[in-house]
């Protein structure tokens, strides 16, 4: 069974502070996606990363693909009350073609408080 | 343009009871998702449509659960007999052919009494 690990599952914080959030397997994953959502909503897509070693920065956060593709990470800096919602990590396994059938990760409840 | 839609937003229904959950992809996505997701947890896949191939149904949890996709247009998901440990809240997604990306609809929230 393919599983994606994400911690910490919920997260409290001061505004101006910064955090990490992680998303570890033990498989490897073709692309990692990283989703934010709001309560009553869908999950949009942040971003998505495919290349080992890659990073990416919208704004104040950065996601990290590992080296080996098992697993990635999203930083914010000074993180803002409007950064608050749960954060999935989603991961399409190798060899799974282009069916998109993504693994998700358990989420990360980000709370920003002013 | 028009985003996923779902309908209806929220649905209580005794135990026992069947009900039909209805997705409207973006139109020209030819692969449409249904995933459920219970309280403040990820997302579980459940069944997976591609245009005319025949659905990748896998990721149901038992038989009680089934799909139908009109072409490549709208979806419903039907859970028969519910209970309660069917409460959650159910996400559809479509995503355009090869497309990495996937964009959700606002989801059901599904309460089983």
């Amino acid at each position: 069974t393919q599983l994606l690990e994400q911690s910490p599952q919920f997260l409290s914080i001061q505004e101006g502070e910064n955090l990490t959030v992680y998303c570890n397997s033990s498989s490897v994953f073709s692309s990692l996606q990283w989703y934010r959502q709001e309560p009553g909503e869908g999950p949009v897509l942040l971003v998505t990363v495919v290349t080992g070693g890659e990073v990416k920065k919208l704004k104040r956060l950065t996601f990290q693909f590992g080296d080996a593709r098992k697993d990635s990470s999203l930083h914010i800096t000074a993180a803002q009350p409007g950064d608050t919602g749960l954060y999935l990590c989603a991961g399409l396994p190798l060899g799974s073609g282009n069916t998109g059938k993504l693994i998700f990760g358990q989420g990360t409840t980000l709370q920003v408080k002013p | 343009g028009a985003g996923v839609s779902q309908s209806p937003s929220n649905k209580v229904t005794e135990k026992g009871k069947d009900v039909e959950l209805r997705c409207d992809p973006i139109s020209g996505h030819t692969a449409l998702y249904w995933y459920r997701q219970r309280l403040g947890q990820g997302l579980e896949f459940l069944i997976y449509f591609q245009g005319n191939s025949a659905p990748d149904k896998s990721g149901l949890p038992s038989d009680r659960f089934s799909a139908e996709r009109t072409g490549e247009s709208v979806s419903t998901l039907t859970i028969q007999r519910t209970q309660q440990e069917d409460s959650a809240v159910y996400l559809c997604a479509s995503s355009a052919r090869l497309a990495r990306e996937q964009y959700f609809g606002p989801g059901t929230r599904l309460t089983v009494t």
